[in-house]
């Protein structure tokens, strides 16, 4: 089955930093979804981007379908945006079953 | 306001005592999904069903089943916990056909094993 790999596993950093988080798929694919786990541990979807680039306010994501990879940027991070950020992956038409990485457990110390 | 709802939120059973997790939705979803997420790993698909066909992932034990009365409402009922089934239990859903299957998911149930 589909491969994918994200990294880093873990990254601190201070408020204000900006942070690059990077999943690896070893396919193709037609459905890739970011999204944050937040502490009490709901999946909150921050973008579906099988291709392209989209950017929600401080959040930004790229993926380059044909390199296999997918790019999310956290600008001017905030104490609120730790938690896991997790890379998802689907190849089936119809019912998507999505296939997540391990995630990046980000630390945004104040 | 809330689109998929998970009831309870916290579920705390005994070994080997039958136990039954709840969702529901609000957006008429036809697809809709149960993942399992154990301590510091990433969630895995359980099954899903396709409108009312049941599609069961090949390495889901069989202690887990679904049930799916209708358009809303989808559960997850573990027949006989064990201690390897504490986790937390997401469901999800997605509209199928549509060129962005986004899945959404709900708060999860996080189910303890005595």
């Amino acid at each position: 089955g589909i491969q994918v790999e994200q990294s880093p596993p873990d990254l601190i950093l201070q408020e204000g930093a900006n942070s690059t988080l990077r999943c690896n798929f070893s396919d193709s694919v037609n459905n890739l979804q970011w999204f944050h786990q937040n502490p009490w541990g709901q999946l909150i979807n921050l973008f579906y981007i099988p291709s392209g680039t989209k950017q929600n306010g401080r959040l930004s994501a790229t993926t380059v379908a044909t390199e296999r990879y997918s790019l999310l940027y956290i600008s001017s991070s905030q104490t609120t945006d730790s938690g896991v950020y997790f890379c998802a992956v689907g190849v089936s038409q119809g019912a998507q079953k999505l296939v997540f990485g391990q995630g990046t457990r980000l630390t945004i110390n104040p | 306001d809330a689109m998929v709802i998970q009831n309870p939120r916290y579920q705390v059973t005994q070994f080997g005592k039958p136990v039954t997790l709840s969702c529901s939705q609000t957006l008429n979803h036809n697809v809709m999904y149960w993942y399992q997420q154990k301590s510091s790993q990433a969630p895995k698909l359980l099954f899903h069903y396709y409108d009312k066909d049941f599609n069961n992932e090949a390495d889901t034990p069989d202690n887990f089943q679904s049930r799916r009365p209708n358009t809303s409402f989808c559960f997850l009922d573990i027949r006989s916990p064990g201690l390897g089934d504490a986790a937390m239990y997401l469901c999800a859903t997605s509209r199928a056909g549509h060129h962005t299957d986004t899945q959404y998911f709900g708060p999860g149930t996080r189910l303890t094993v005595l």
